[in-house]
């Protein structure tokens, strides 16, 4: 069974643009969550979407959003890039209806550096 | 809110010491608790998980016991090898906070030959 799959590993933007990142979750599961990685404030939740529908959402300004589309695979878009949005994100899949007992499978994550 | 507090790193051993990552949390209801590990490179992967009071997990070697009255969650492993160095992550998950998982900030752990 193939694990969770962000596309691209790697990218470098400039301050100002826009990136789109992408997760192909495990198959079968149909929650998606994305986490941003940063060594000054580690693992923080930016949202998680269940059936197309998001239905957690972290403390991120709304230059963060995201979508799931009806095969589960979800993107996540960041506009108007800042320099601190450099970070390692991951995405996370669960299987079909996590609860709070169930673990999530993470991808390798996107590394993005904004210059 | 729920909130995860794990002691800072880094944590340097020599191989085959004992390990200890102390892990406590704050929860308004009745948490799962996990521990993830990070290896360079890598996502996260599930290390071990317990979801009730007084539940252990364990797995390679590895072990936390879920412990409501003191709110810890600490992982142990007896023997550690150069190949356990990355870091470790404690978390948890709660019904009352929509099954969120919320992160501590990460213990990175260098086991030295």
């Amino acid at each position: 069974k193939a694990g969770v799959t962000q596309t691209p590993r790697y990218l470098i933007k400039t301050r100002g643009q826009q990136v789109t990142l992408s997760c192909s979750p495990i198959s079968g599961h149909r929650s998606v969550s994305w986490y941003q990685q940063t060594p000054g404030q580690g693992l923080q939740f930016l949202f998680e979407y269940f059936s197309e529908t998001q239905r957690n959402k972290g403390n991120f300004p709304g230059r963060f959003s995201g979508r799931q589309f009806s095969n589960s695979r979800s993107e996540m878009n960041v506009s108007t890039l800042e320099l601190g949005d450099s970070a390692l994100y991951l995405c996370a899949s669960s299987p079909i209806d996590r609860g709070y007992e169930t673990e999530a499978f993470f991808g390798q994550g996107t590394r993005l550096t904004v210059v | 809110g729920n909130s995860v507090t794990q002691m800072e790193g880094p944590v340097t051993l020599s191989e085959e010491a004992f390990l200890t990552i102390n892990c406590t949390y704050t929860a308004t209801g009745y948490p799962s608790l996990f521990w993830y590990v990070q290896y360079p490179g890598e996502g996260l992967q599930l290390l071990l998980k317990a979801t009730k009071a007084d539940d252990k997990g364990s797995n390679k070697g590895f072990e936390a016991t879920y412990r409501k009255e003191t709110t810890s969650f600490h992982l142990e492993k007896g023997s550690v090898q150069v190949s356990d160095s990355a870091v470790y992550f404690c978390a948890l998950s709660d019904k009352i906070e929509d099954d969120k998982i919320i992160f501590g900030k990460g213990t990175r752990l260098h086991i030295l030959p």
